[in-house]
C-alpha cells in the first residue's frame, strides 16, 4: 500500500514564503505531483519531480528525496489567490497515482 | 486542445438509484483515471483504463463499475446509490509520458 502524510492546514501572510510538506511510503515510486486546488474546483499540475533535487518553477519550487520519502512545494512572495489545496501525489511504476488529502493554504493580508 | 470534458457537471439522485458518468479525454490520451473527492476522505483513486482495459483498480465496492470506448471516452456507473455516495467525481487523463495529469472539472452527485 502507499502512505501520503501532509499537513491538514496552513496560514501564511500575503509577501511571505511557506513550505509545505509531503512524506510517503510506497513501492515502485516514480514520480510525485504537486496540484493545485481551488475550492469547488478541478485540481491543477503545479509540477511533477522524478529524481531528487529542488525545480523551480517561477515562484513555486519542488523538492524531491527520495532516499527520505520527502517532499515539500515552496511557494514565494504569496498572493491572496494562492490560497487554495495543495495536493500530493505518488506515481508507481504500476501507472497508479495515490493523493495525499491536501493542505489547505490560506493566505491572509 | 479541448480539456477533458465531464458529464454531467451536477446532478441529483435518490438511495438505491444508479448513476453513469462520463468524461472525454484530451486527444490522443489514451488512459483514463476516475477518483472520488469528499471532505472528509480527500482524493480516492477508482480505477484506470488504457485502450478499454481496466489497468488498476481503487478498494471500492463492486456498485463502482467503469469501462472505457475504442475512442478513449470513459465512463462510470454507481449502482445502487447510497448517501456516503454524494462526492466529486473527477476523471483525469495522463499525457504519453506519463508525467502529467489533467483533470477534468467534475461531476458533483448529490445522493438524497
Amino acid at each position: 500500500g502507499q502512505n501520503i502524510d501532509q499537513p491538514t492546514e496552513m496560514t501564511a501572510t500575503e509577501g511571505a514564503i511557506v513550505q509545505i510538506n509531503c512524506t510517503y511510503q510506497t513501492s515502485g515510486f516514480n514520480g510525485l505531483f504537486w496540484y493545485q486546488q481551488h475550492a469547488g474546483e478541478a485540481p491543477t499540475f503545479l509540477s511533477y519531480n522524478v529524481l531528487d533535487g529542488l525545480e523551480e518553477k517561477g515562484r513555486f519550487s519542488s523538492f524531491l528525496s527520495r532516499s527520505k520519502g520527502y517532499s515539500y512545494l515552496l511557494l514565494k512572495e504569496l498572493q491572496m489567490k494562492d490560497s487554495a489545496s495543495y495536493l500530493c501525489a505518488v506515481n508507481t511504476n504500476a501507472g497508479k497515482s495515490t493523493f495525499g488529502d491536501g493542505t489547505t493554504l490560506t493566505v491572509k493580508p | 486542445k479541448a480539456g477533458v470534458t465531464q458529464t454531467p457537471r451536477y446532478l441529483i439522485k435518490t438511495r438505491g438509484q444508479q448513476v453513469t458518468l462520463s468524461c472525454s479525454p484530451i486527444s490522443g490520451h489514451r488512459s483514463v483515471s476516475w477518483y472520488q473527492q469528499t471532505p472528509g476522505q480527500g482524493l480516492q483513486f477508482l480505477f484506470e483504463y488504457f485502450s478499454e482495459t481496466q489497468r488498476n483498480k481503487g478498494n471500492f465496492p463492486g456498485r463502482f463499475s467503469g469501462r472505457q470506448f475504442s475512442n478513449s471516452r470513459s465512463e462510470m456507473n454507481v449502482s445502487t446509490l447510497e448517501l456516503g455516495d454524494s462526492a466529486l467525481y473527477l476523471c483525469a487523463t495522463r499525457s504519453a509520458d506519463g508525467n502529467t495529469i489533467y483533470f477534468g472539472e467534475g461531476s458533483w452527485l448529490t445522493v438524497v
